[in-house]
């Protein structure tokens, strides 16, 4: 499609197991960013790339998170040794250039819902 | 930390009735988007205002980005279940490029 992809939809992990969440975004798009959304809440911003450089990874909530973007393209969020609070959707979303200042629309994904048990 | 809280959290009306959300931050944003979120999907952009005072609408849909650049308001006329959703506001900061969402507002429309 022509949409930005994620997979898994949905995932049940237990309590300590390593994740990795995949963000297909759309073909040509250079900025890519995830974003985690708990139940009920806005979501909260982890990581910007733009091609291949992560640029900003302010929102990471520990050394547990851990994204990349080798070629500019497929985007991969890891968590390690998964916790209940980690307990989520994670969005992923892309625009084809700079969201400030170039005004570009970001387009989100349908979201990873992780679940740790 | 920037908050932008939303309100109400949660609002139940009537096909046809008139609403309003509202989002207040006491940071200034260069722009700030509406999005809606429907369950089991990521959100959509809805607008983006960036003026202070600009106000800017969709079919029933009015959006207003305040003076100051802090606050923003979204109404709709004449609700339809179709409208039912999470609308989430969004703030910009200059030379940023990650959005700061508000709290969100659940709208539920009945037939």
């Amino acid at each position: 499609g022509a949409g930005v992809s994620q997979s898994p939809r949905y995932k049940v992990a237990k309590r300590g197991q390593d994740v990795a969440l995949r963000c297909d975004p759309i073909s040509g798009h250079v900025s890519l960013f995830w974003y985690q959304q708990a139940l009920g809440q806005g979501p909260e911003f982890l990581t910007y790339f733009q091609n291949e450089a992560q640029l900003d990874k302010s929102g990471l909530p520990s050394d547990r998170f851990f994204a990349e973007r080798p070629e500019g393209s497929v985007s991969t969020l890891k968590i390690q040794r998964t916790q209940q609070e980690d307990s989520a959707v994670y969005l992923c979303a892309s625009s084809f250039t700079t969201v400030e200042p170039s005004g570009n629309t970001i387009y989100f994904g349908e979201g990873s819902w992780l679940t740790v048990v | 930390t920037q908050l932008l809280e939303q309100s109400p959290q949660f609002l139940s009306i009537q096909e046809g009735e008139n609403l309003t959300v509202y989002c207040n931050s006491s940071s200034v944003f260069s722009s700030l988007q509406w999005y809606r979120q429907e369950p089991g999907e990521g959100p959509v952009l809805l607008v983006t205002v960036v003026t202070g005072g600009e106000v800017k609408k969709l079919k029933r849909l009015t959006f207003q980005f305040g003076d100051a650049r802090k606050d923003s308001s979204l109404h709709i006329t004449a609700a339809q279940p179709g409208d039912t959703g999470l609308y989430l506001c969004a703030g910009v900061n200059t030379g940023f490029q990650k959005l700061v969402f508000g709290t969100g507002t659940r709208l539920l429309v009945s037939p």
